[in-house]
C-alpha cells in the first residue's frame, strides 16, 4: 500500500458526460502528478500540482482539468467524454518538487469507461 | 519533441539468465526513472537516475544511465519469476527546458520463465 488514494476504483459512463476522480496524496506530500494509461496512447503524464499551484504540464487535454486543494488533495476533471477518453487514471504523489528528484508513490488508479 | 523509445517491447527469459532492458530518449533531459507495474496493478517507482554515470542497485535490478549517449539500462541479474512485470522508463525534463514534463517509453514486459 502506498498511501495514495484514488476514488472511485470503477467509473462507467456516456459520451458527453462529466465526472470527477479524487486523489488523497500520502500524508505531508505536496506534490500530486496525475497520469492516464490506454491502450492507445500507453502512459501519458497529464498534469501536476506542488502545494496547490499548478507546476508541471503535460499531454492533458483542453476537456481535462484538475486542481489541488488546500488540504492538498487532488481533484482531475473530465469533461465532454469520448470514447477515447476510456483509460486507467492514476495519481502519484511526492513529499517535493520533482527538481529534487524524489520517487513518486501511485495510487491504485481510477478505471474509467466510457460508453 | 522528447521520445523515448524501449526495446525489447517484449522480453521472455529464463529464470537464472541476465539480461538488459534499453532506453534510448532523444533530447537533454534532467532525471531519467524506471517503474514497474504488475499486470492489473499500479506503477511501483524503481529508480531515479539524476546524473550522467549514475547506477543503482536493488536485488536483482540495476539501473545505469549514460547522458552522453542519451541511453539508461535496466539490468535483470539472475532472473526469477516474481520479476515477471512490465517495465518503464520515464524521462523528466525540467523547467530550464521549458514546460517541465515527464515523458515514458513504450514499456517491456517481461516474462519469465522456468
Amino acid at each position: 500500500d502506498s498511501g495514495v488514494t484514488q476514488t472511485p476504483k470503477h467509473l462507467i459512463t456516456a459520451t458527453g458526460q462529466r465526472v470527477t476522480l479524487r486523489c488523497s496524496p500520502r500524508s505531508g506530500d505536496l506534490s500530486v502528478y496525475w497520469y492516464q494509461q490506454s491502450l492507445d496512447q500507453g502512459l501519458q503524464f497529464l498534469i501536476q500540482y506542488y502545494n496547490g499551484e499548478e507546476r508541471a504540464k503535460g499531454n492533458i487535454l483542453e476537456r481535462f482539468s484538475a486542481q489541488q486543494f488546500p488540504d492538498l488533495h487532488s481533484e482531475l476533471n473530465l469533461s465532454s467524454l469520448e470514447l477515447g477518453d476510456s483509460a486507467l487514471y492514476f495519481c502519484a504523489s511526492s513529499p517535493q518538487s520533482p527538481s529534487s528528484g524524489e520517487t513518486q508513490y501511485f495510487g491504485p488508479g481510477t478505471r474509467l469507461l466510457v460508453l | 519533441e522528447l521520445k523515448v523509445e524501449q526495446n525489447p517491447l517484449f522480453l521472455s527469459m529464463q529464470e537464472g539468465k541476465n539480461y538488459t532492458i534499453y532506453c534510448n530518449y532523444s533530447t537533454t533531459s534532467d532525471r531519467l526513472y524506471w517503474y514497474r507495474q504488475d499486470p492489473g496493478k499500479s506503477l511501483e517507482s524503481l529508480f531515479v537516475l539524476l546524473s550522467n554515470g549514475a547506477v543503482k542497485q536493488e536485488g536483482r535490478l540495476m539501473a545505469s544511465l549514460d547522458t552522453k549517449a542519451r541511453l539508461s539500462t535496466l539490468h535483470i541479474t539472475a532472473a526469477v519469476h516474481d520479476l515477471s512485470a512490465t517495465y518503464f522508463c520515464a524521462v523528466w525534463r525540467g523547467a530550464r527546458f521549458g514546460n517541465e514534463k515527464l515523458t515514458f517509453g513504450t514499456g517491456t514486459r517481461l516474462t519469465i520463465i522456468p
